[in-house]
């Protein structure tokens, strides 16, 4: 079946670095959406990407949407503590219409 | 913004006891709830599709006479967990739609940690 990979799993960096997270779908996807989930929480809906090629930003963090509508990327710049917590992508597949989450990747910032 | 309430929160219950979880939808009509599993420090797994007024849709690999879905009405899902198993220990959480808005992005409950003795 359609899968969403997402990498890294996990990543420590140092306040102040850059982080970036990974998504690759095995299907062309009609969107991929973006949420984020703090320790303890629930996911939280960040943003959604249509177009190919797309790119978004949010202050410091920045969406991508690759031009075969297959891949995706998140990079937050000069990360925060307030930036810890596991970042999802979710991409909608063009075939069946199910939203497909990625394993996640969890954000360690150390101060 | 939209919100989605889900309780309990947490649940501790005996082996072979039903635990139900409820979904609201607080400010909108949702005629489409989903229903997830997440596991520790994983990703968030569709169980099935709660639909209003009809059958829910559950993905493959999910007994649907095990964990019983109702929609009954346009704000309200519930799960059932029929029959609890230290197996069936999780975290559960409901998301839904906003039909009135063009964006597709989900709303999450709080989500509910089962455990079961």
């Amino acid at each position: 079946g359609q899968q969403v990979m997402q990498i890294p799993q996990y990543q420590h960096v140092q306040e102040g670095e850059d982080f970036t997270t990974y998504c690759n779908s095995s299907t062309t996807l009609s969107n991929i959406q973006w949420y984020k989930q703090r320790p303890g929480g629930h996911p939280v809906f960040l943003i959604q990407l249509v177009k190919s090629g797309e790119v978004k930003k949010q202050k410091r963090l920045t969406f991508q949407f690759g031009e075969a509508k297959k891949n995706s990327s998140l990079h937050i710049t000069a990360t925060q503590t307030t930036d810890v917590g596991t970042y999802f992508c979710a991409g909608r597949s063009s075939n069946t219409g199910k939203l497909i989450f990625g394993q996640g990747t969890t954000l360690q910032v150390k101060p | 913004g939209a919100v989605v309430s889900q309780h309990p929160s947490w649940v501790i219950c005996k082996s072979g006891t039903s635990v139900k979880i409820e979904c609201r939808s607080l400010d909108f009509q949702a005629t489409t709830m989903f229903w997830y599993r997440q596991f520790p420090k994983q990703s968030l797994m569709l169980m099935a599709t709660s639909n209003e007024g009809s059958k829910a849709t559950y993905e493959q690999g999910v007994e649907k006479d095990k964990f019983l879905i109702n929609h009954a009405s346009l704000t309200l899902s519930t799960l059932t967990v029929t029959s609890a198993h230290p197996e069936d220990s999780s975290f559960y959480i409901c998301s839904a739609r906003d039909p009135g808005k063009v964006n597709e992005k989900l709303f999450f409950g709080s989500g509910t940690q089962l455990s079961v003795l």
